[in-house]
């Protein structure tokens, strides 16, 4: 079993629409929760982090966690064509600084 | 604020060649970490240096290795290249601590092994 795991996609949702991205992990030890946007070609780009269950919310974006369900998710209100990228889940553990990643989900934003 | 720099951005070696990266941190962090992303996975870890000091290991073998200066800066070396090692290599830095651990990435070096 992967320790964190994502749907590779393409998920497609049309411009101005909400889209959901999803993970799941493995380790009931993780503590700390990462979303990073990935463009074609680039580095990694942190857009939200979050450590306790509930929902974060950051201008467009919303992050929810359920640790009992062991399950994170990413919500992008009024999708761009902009926000067409990889999506990486990322997690790790108290004290420990290592980052396990999802492979992604790909999200086409279709004007 | 200075983000996070690497170099070289590209980098063209042979079979059984040696590589050194390079990664300056982000200012006010005192912690590296190196991570290799092949094409469609996600980046999985090598290795963290903090106080100049390895702080973790994934799981990657001896040849790879590293160091962390007085300044924060750091290199990734990698011996006796093998065409596998071919992928995008990405520093992160962060300021340690035992709570949080926001990792900001730099632009990556594009290894190629021929």
């Amino acid at each position: 079993q992967k320790e964190v795991e994502q749907n590779s996609g393409p998920l497609s949702v049309p411009e101005g629409a909400i889209a959901s991205l999803n993970c799941t992990y493995s380790d009931r030890g993780s503590q700390s929760f990462f979303w990073y946007r990935q463009y074609s070609g680039k580095s990694p780009e942190l857009i939200m982090s979050i450590y306790s269950n509930g929902d974060k919310e950051d201008g467009r974006f919303t992050a929810q966690l359920n640790k009992a369900s062991q399950y994170v998710s990413l919500l992008i209100r009024d999708s761009q064509p902009s926000d067409s990228a990889t999506y990486l889940c990322a997690v790790s553990f108290s004290g420990f600084q290592k980052l396990v990643f999802g492979t992604g989900t790909r999200l086409l934003v279709s004007p | 604020e200075t983000g996070v720099t690497q170099s070289p951005t590209h980098l063209i070696k042979t079979r059984g060649q040696q590589v050194t990266l390079r990664c300056s941190s982000q200012s006010g962090h005192n912690t590296v970490s190196w991570y290799q992303q092949a094409l469609g996975q996600g980046p999985q870890f090598i290795f963290q240096y903090y106080r100049e000091e390895e702080n973790g290991r994934g799981n990657f073998p001896p040849r790879f290795s590293g160091l962390q200066f007085p300044n924060y800066s750091s290199e990734l070396n990698v011996n006796a290249l093998e065409l596998d090692d071919s992928a995008l290599y990405l520093c992160a830095s962060s300021l340690y601590t035992n709570s949080y651990n926001e990792q900001f990435f730099g632009p990556g070096t594009r290894l190629t092994v021929l």
